[in-house]
């Protein structure tokens, strides 16, 4: 299948900070980009959807401002914790799909464990 | 809203031992469904999917029937190896078949001893 990367697979920062998670395709061409969060022993949530060249669509309860989204290319997704505080300590993973060639699909990041101290 | 359920873990089983872990969902109209697999330290792989009732997704040994009069996805393998051992991932897609913004259950950890 098709791969995505997900960089970096572990972060530590201090509360404040913001941290960058990138999400790439490797071999083909994302349409659209998907971000979920984990928090232990709970389901996969999703965060938002972002389609190349245009805003993201956040879920409800996401905050836009906080979890800044940017899809500028076909192969990368990059997800912005800004102002990091101990409760955006979670796990936080991509996945890909190309509409163009499946919607059935989508293929997933190794995920981000992110811990903010 | 979508909503899927499924047993919580670890399930512990003994190698060549049958498999079942129970998922159940709630959703609006016809939604597609899917089994994803985690092993340690990689990314979530799809493992079988059903995108309408009374369908069968099966792969490496593994199957699931989509039930819409129990509205359940249950996963089953008749003979387990240890290479199995991952976290297990029951969820709802769209109506379309689509991938799109899964609704995901919690995981089960699936632990297989030799």
């Amino acid at each position: 299948g098709a791969v995505v990367s997900q960089h970096p697979s572990r972060v530590i920062c201090k509360s404040g900070t913001s941290v960058k998670i990138e999400c790439r395709s490797l071999d083909f061409q994302a349409t659209t980009m998907f971000w979920y969060r984990q928090f232990p022993k709970q389901s996969l949530m999703l965060m938002a959807t972002s389609n190349e060249g245009s805003k993201a669509t956040y879920e409800q309860g996401v905050e836009k401002d906080k979890f800044l989204i940017n899809h500028a290319s076909l192969t990368l997704s990059t997800l912005t914790v800004t102002s990091a505080h101990p409760e955006d300590s979670s796990f936080y993973i991509c996945s890909a799909i190309n509409r163009g060639l499946s919607r059935t699909e989508a293929f997933f990041g190794q995920g981000t464990r992110l811990t903010v101290v | 809203g979508n909503s899927v359920t499924q047993m919580e873990g670890p399930v512990t089983l003994s190698e060549e031992a049958f498999l079942t872990i129970n998922c159940t969902y709630t959703a609006t109209g016809y939604p597609s469904l899917f089994w994803y697999v985690q092993y340690p330290g990689e990314g979530l792989q799809l493992l079988l999917k059903a995108t309408k009732a009374d369908d069968k997704g099966s792969n490496k040994g593994f199957e699931a029937t989509y039930r819409k009069e129990t509205t359940s996805f249950h996963l089953e393998k008749g003979s387990v190896q240890v290479s199995d051992s991952a976290v297990y991932f029951c969820a709802l897609g769209d109506s379309g078949g689509g991938a799109d913004g899964l609704t995901f259950g919690k995981g089960t950890h699936l632990i297989i001893q030799p």
